[in-house]
């Protein structure tokens, strides 16, 4: 079974604070990993990974993966309040059509004042 | 430019009762997806499709049906609600070709069946 795990599930940390957020996955035909963001609704797209040990990044935040341990890590520098939101990770499987994303249960970041 | 919509935004159902809910892209996407999303669980795929006329089932797609009549709308259907269907619905889109990885997700149908 496909299985994308996350931690921590949730994270509070106070504003300027670096945080590092986890994903690891267990999929049987890997094709990329996806981070979003979700605020009150509907998740919005981060990056997009496919290739190991090239980083992603843009302005605070950047993401890098390692298909050797099977995982990536989302890194926000300088913490602001708005950054706080259920960050979820996705792996997508190589189905030759559509992008099917089975998602992890995401991590809950709070940034305080 | 809308993106992906949603209809309704929030829907209380009794035990048996049925609906469709409604999701509409004006991005011209081939792909369009319907999710679900529960505390502790992660968003799951219930259906997607590839294009016009065609559907599939994805991770949890028991006790839902869908269409896709036109291009540019997803319909997700409950016929017999159940309790363990309240959660929060999400529709996405995305193009085919080398972008196809990029879901655009709607703002949610909230559904509660008591």
């Amino acid at each position: 079974e496909d299985k994308v795990v996350q931690s921590p599930l949730s994270l509070v940390v106070h504003e300027g604070d670096t945080v590092t957020l986890n994903c690891s996955y267990e999929v049987t035909n890997f094709r990329s990993l996806l981070w979003y963001k979700q605020e009150k609704k509907a998740p919005t797209f981060l990056f997009m990974l496919t290739s190991s040990g090239i980083e992603k990044k843009s302005g605070r935040l950047s993401s890098i993966l390692d298909k050797k341990e099977l995982s990536s890590i989302l890194n926000i520098t300088a913490t602001q309040t708005g950054d706080s939101a259920i960050y979820l990770c996705a792996v997508d499987l190589n189905t030759g059509t559509a992008s099917k994303l089975t998602f992890g249960t995401g991590t809950r970041l709070q940034v305080t004042l | 430019n809308a993106g992906v919509t949603q209809t309704p935004k929030f829907r209380v159902l009794k035990t048996g009762q049925s609906m469709t809910l409604l999701c509409a892209q004006d991005m011209n996407h081939e792909y369009m997806y319907w999710y679900r999303q529960d505390p502790g669980m992660g968003l799951r795929l219930i259906h997607y499709s590839v294009g016009e006329g065609t559907t599939a089932k994805g991770e949890v797609p028991d006790g839902y049906n869908v269409s896709r009549l036109k291009k540019q709308n997803f319909l997700l259907g409950l016929e017999s609600a159940a309790p363990s269907q309240t959660s929060v619905y999400f529709c996405a889109s995305s193009s085919s070709g080398s972008l196809s990885y990029e879901q655009y997700f709607g703002p949610g149908t909230r559904l509660t069946v008591t």
